[in-house]
């Protein structure tokens, strides 16, 4: 089956530094990842949608800027966090979606970020 | 605004028991029905997905869509302590551009 994979998968840093989370897709070619995040005990909430070789396309309240997203392959998404805060810190998942699986999403499996 | 609603729960059921977990969407054009679980601290998993009316069985799950209705439920039977978590049910939009998620029902199955 569709399998992604999502590093680190946990990772601390300092308040001011970046931190840039991979995403793979392992045995199919996604022309689309969509990244989400988590708070603890919230609802999954979309991010941005990563298109290979073009702009994401991010959903209304997310900065763009702090959240810098690159696609540069079909197996392949990164987001960057930049100068990351405390309120940052959270649970971030990427998917791809495979038509292997009826187009639905394909998780990796998430990154815990904390910012100290 | 294409919405899918679950009840948030906790659903309780003894093990054994079935457990019935339910989910309606807004967008009569969608195609594609998946049910995904999540336990706490880790990233979703698919279980199933359903395109069909009527009912698809996998082991001890069982989604049934009704798109007259707008309703798409999944049955858990012989229901165990390991199946607590939170289910999401998720509804691919018509144009097969984006998945909507609802908010999650959290299952707790008691020993």
């Amino acid at each position: 089956g569709a399998v992604v994979s999502q590093h680190p998968s946990r990772v601390i840093c300092k308040s001011g530094t970046s931190v840039k989370i991979e995403c793979r897709s392992l045995d199919f070619q996604a022309t689309t990842m969509f990244w989400y995040r988590q708070f603890p005990k919230k609802s999954l909430m979309l991010m941005a949608t990563s298109n290979e070789g073009s702009k994401a396309t991010y959903e209304q309240g997310v900065e763009k800027d702090k959240f810098l997203i690159n696609h540069a392959s079909l197996t392949l998404s990164t987001l960057t966090v930049t100068s990351a805060h405390p309120e940052d810190s959270s649970f971030y998942i990427c998917s791809a979606r495979d038509s292997g699986t009826g187009y639905g999403y394909t998780f990796g499996s998430g990154t815990r970020l904390t910012v100290v | 605004q294409k919405e899918v609603e679950q009840n948030s729960g906790p659903l309780s059921v003894p093990e054994g028991a079935i457990a019935s977990l339910n989910c309606t969407y807004s967008d009569r054009g969608s195609q594609s029905f998946f049910w995904y679980r999540q336990y706490s601290g880790k990233s979703p998993e698919l279980i199933m997905f359903i395109y069909s009316n009527g009912d698809k069985e996998d082991g001890r799950f069982t989604a049934q869509l009704n798109k007259a209705s707008q309703y798409v439920s999944l049955l858990i039977r012989d229901s165990q302590p390991s199946d607590s978590a939170t289910y999401l049910c998720a509804v691919l939009n018509s144009g097969y551009s984006t998945l909507t998620f609802g908010k999650g029902t959290m299952l707790l199955v008691s020993p």
